[in-house]
């Protein structure tokens, strides 16, 4: 059975210039989060679809992060503009029940 | 937020010796996972733990779920380098929701 794919894997970014984030969940499972983890601290949850729609976003910066679930299957992660604090690793995590599945993550550097 | 607090937040010891990791909060769960993370990796389920008062035995790995299901501990037996990583536990609340608590780094030297 495949896993989560993320890509990319990694990337340098200037501030204030934009990212996006790709992740394929395993295939069937319909609840999909997105986790920014700095370096040294467990993950914190941004947003949690179920399908295509939000379960929760409570904990993601509106003002500059922004994630869709495209047809309830893939979903991306943008960050515009990007601040120097928003260096960390972003992971995507798919689940069927109560067990998640974690991506290897995208590590993002924001000079 | 469903605060969880790990101790210690990091951990060197011999091969051979014994650890045990706490993970304590003021909120109940309805299940608390354990998870291991390598450098570069995401984290992986070691274990899920329901009932209150439940221990849960892998290998060399015992976990304890606290009777009010507010807490958590992970004793490690005679550790190995290969269990050298970062611990992880997280909280389910309501809508299987996670909360991850704060993380202990082990290092386990030859």
């Amino acid at each position: 059975e495949a896993g989560v794919a993320q890509s990319p894997r990694y990337k340098i970014i200037e501030k204030r210039q934009s990212v996006a984030f790709w992740c394929n969940p395993i295939s069937g499972h319909a609840t999909l989060y997105w986790y920014q983890q700095i370096l040294g601290q467990g993950p914190k949850l941004l947003i949690q679809f179920q399908n295509n729609g939000v379960v929760d976003d409570s904990q993601l910066p509106k003002d500059r992060f922004s994630a869709e679930r495209l047809k309830g299957v893939d979903s991306t992660l943008k960050i515009q503009p990007a601040k120097l604090e928003d260096s960390a690793v972003y992971l995507c995590a798919s689940s069927l029940l109560e067990t998640q599945y974690f991506g290897p993550g995208t590590r993002l550097l924001v000079l | 937020t469903q605060l969880l607090e790990q101790s210690p937040q990091f951990l060197s010891i011999q091969e051979g010796e014994n650890l045990t990791v706490y993970c304590n909060s003021s909120s109940v769960f309805s299940s608390l996972q354990w998870y291991r993370q390598e450098p570069g990796e995401g984290p992986v389920l070691l274990v899920t733990v329901v009932t209150g008062g439940e221990v849960k035995k892998l290998k060399r790995l015992t976990f304890q779920f606290g009777d009010a299901r507010k807490d958590s501990s992970l004793h490690i037996t005679a550790a190995q380098p290969g269990d050298t990583g970062l611990y992880l536990c997280a909280g389910e609340g309501t809508g299987n929701q996670f909360y991850f608590g704060t993380g202990t780094s082990l290092t386990v030297i030859p």
